[in-house]
């Protein structure tokens, strides 16, 4: 059965410093999503993309994310300069469509900011 | 953003039915009733979703009340890996389709 899968699993990064998390949905989808999730609290959405731009983006996704599917394949998270909060796990989900399809999650990269 | 009320938790005997409750008294009619669960150390995961009947899969099994304000996740036999927290969650048909996780219900299973 066709999944999402990202790379890394895990990122350790100093404060500061830029970081790219990598997903690769599953391949008709056209539906992309990132998430996050800090330890022990509930999953919170980032941002949704589709046909290429952001469909809508939550009040964490400020001007340090941002996100691109550079090729037909990837579709990357970017975080310009890290901070100690960004430590969570970041999961990707894909869908074919909208409220008729499931989102399919990655098993998620956890971010560790030092 | 259509909300969804669940029991913060439920316990159930191993090789039982498990019936999980969610309540959705503000649901839109293009609003479709999805169902997720994330086990420890991995990403949320698929379980079924429906509109309007009553739907079944190889997972569980959807029961949607006739008036759509609450929706009931039946596990039809409960084994040690189904200890999860199960989410019940809205899917808009527009606006990028995102889903908003709430606390969801911490299910365990006693062997």
């Amino acid at each position: 059965e066709p999944e999402v899968t990202q790379t890394p699993s895990h990122q350790v990064t100093q404060m500061g410093q830029e970081v790219i998390l990598r997903c690769v949905p599953i391949s008709n989808h056209l539906y992309f999503y990132w998430y996050r999730q800090i330890l022990g609290q509930k999953v919170e959405f980032l941002v949704s993309f589709y046909n290429n731009e952001i469909s809508e983006k939550s009040e964490i996704f400020d001007d340090q994310f941002s996100v691109e599917r550079p090729d037909g394949s990837n579709f990357t998270l970017k975080i310009r300069s890290t901070k100690l909060e960004d430590s969570a796990m970041y999961f990707c989900a894909s869908s074919v469509d909208l409220g008729n399809s499931p989102l399919h999650f990655g098993n998620g990269t956890r971010l560790t900011v030092t | 953003d259509a909300k969804t009320t669940q029991p913060n938790s439920m316990e159930s005997n191993e090789e039982e039915p498990v019936h999980l409750p969610c309540n959705h008294s503000t649901i839109s009619g293009t609003d479709y009733i999805h169902w997720y669960r994330q086990l420890p150390s991995q990403g949320p995961e698929y379980v079924i979703h429906g509109l309007t009947s009553n739907v079944n899969n190889r997972m569980a099994s959807l029961a949607i009340a006739e008036d759509r304000k609450s929706s009931t996740l039946i596990l039809h036999r409960a084994t040690l890996r189904d200890a999860a927290v199960y989410y019940c969650i809205l899917r808009w048909n527009n606006q990028g389709g995102k889903l908003i996780f709430g606390q969801g219900t911490e299910l365990s299973v006693k062997p």
